[in-house]
């Protein structure tokens, strides 16, 4: 079984849809929790960071963890094409500021398609 | 743009031989990390570098190696390249608790 888990779609959805993406993982040392975007052919670019259980809100994104389920998700307001991409969650035990480990674990990630 | 830059862009090249990827981590970003996406495993994280020291290492082969120089970019050399080494392979560089990564290297073995 995979520390992290991520239904990787398609998910497919008309312009101001409210899209929800969501991981699950294992591993309850997990502290650290990121989402980032990769559209085709480019490298992840990062959205959402959160360390904490709770909500995180950023703009039409909002990152929620929950660390008693082992569960995240990222919702996406107003959804527009510009959003097509696959959303990649990722984790880590520790932050990767100073010489910490900063080892991220992904999920398979999940290819959204937001239509006109 | 992340900061990061790698080159090359693309490689290719046949079964068996050497090639090297590079890295230029963001201004002031002392780790940088190594990772390989391919289709059947995704994001995989190889091995980090912390200020020229090797910090950590994860599903890396071998036939794999890296380093970090003074000036703090990163090499990743792949040797006894097999045609499983076809994937995208990306560094990302970080300063405090966020990684940056860059555009990749798309490497194909023939």
């Amino acid at each position: 079984q995979k520390e992290v888990e991520q239904d990787p779609g398609p998910l497919s959805v008309p312009e101001g849809a409210i899209v929800s993406l969501n991981c699950t993982y294992s591993n309850s040392a997990f502290q650290y929790f990121m989402w980032y975007r990769q559209y085709s052919r480019k490298g992840p670019e990062l959205l959402m960071y959160t360390y904490s259980s709770g909500n995180k809100e950023d703009g039409r994104f909002t990152a929620q963890v929950d660390k008693s389920s082992k569960y995240i998700s990222l919702f996406i307001r107003d959804s527009q094409p510009s959003d097509s991409a696959t959303y990649l969650c990722a984790m880590s035990v520790s932050g990767a500021g100073g010489t910490s480990y900063g080892k991220l674990t992904f999920g398979q990630g999940t290819i959204l398609t937001v239509h006109p | 743009d992340s900061g990061v830059t790698q080159t090359p862009k693309h490689l290719i090249t046949a079964t068996g031989q050497r090639v090297t990827l590079r890295c230029s981590p963001r201004s002031g970003d002392l780790s940088v990390y190594w990772y390989q996406q391919s289709l059947d495993q995704g994001l995989q994280f190889l091995i980090q570098y912390y200020n020229g020291e090797e910090r950590a290492k994860g599903n890396i082969l071998e036939r794999f190696s890296a380093q970090q120089f003074p000036d703090l970019h990163s090499e990743l050399n792949l040797s006894s390249l097999e045609l499983g080494d076809s994937a995208l392979y990306f560094c990302a560089s970080s300063l405090e608790d966020t990684q940056y990564f860059g555009p990749g290297t798309r490497l194909t073995v023939l």
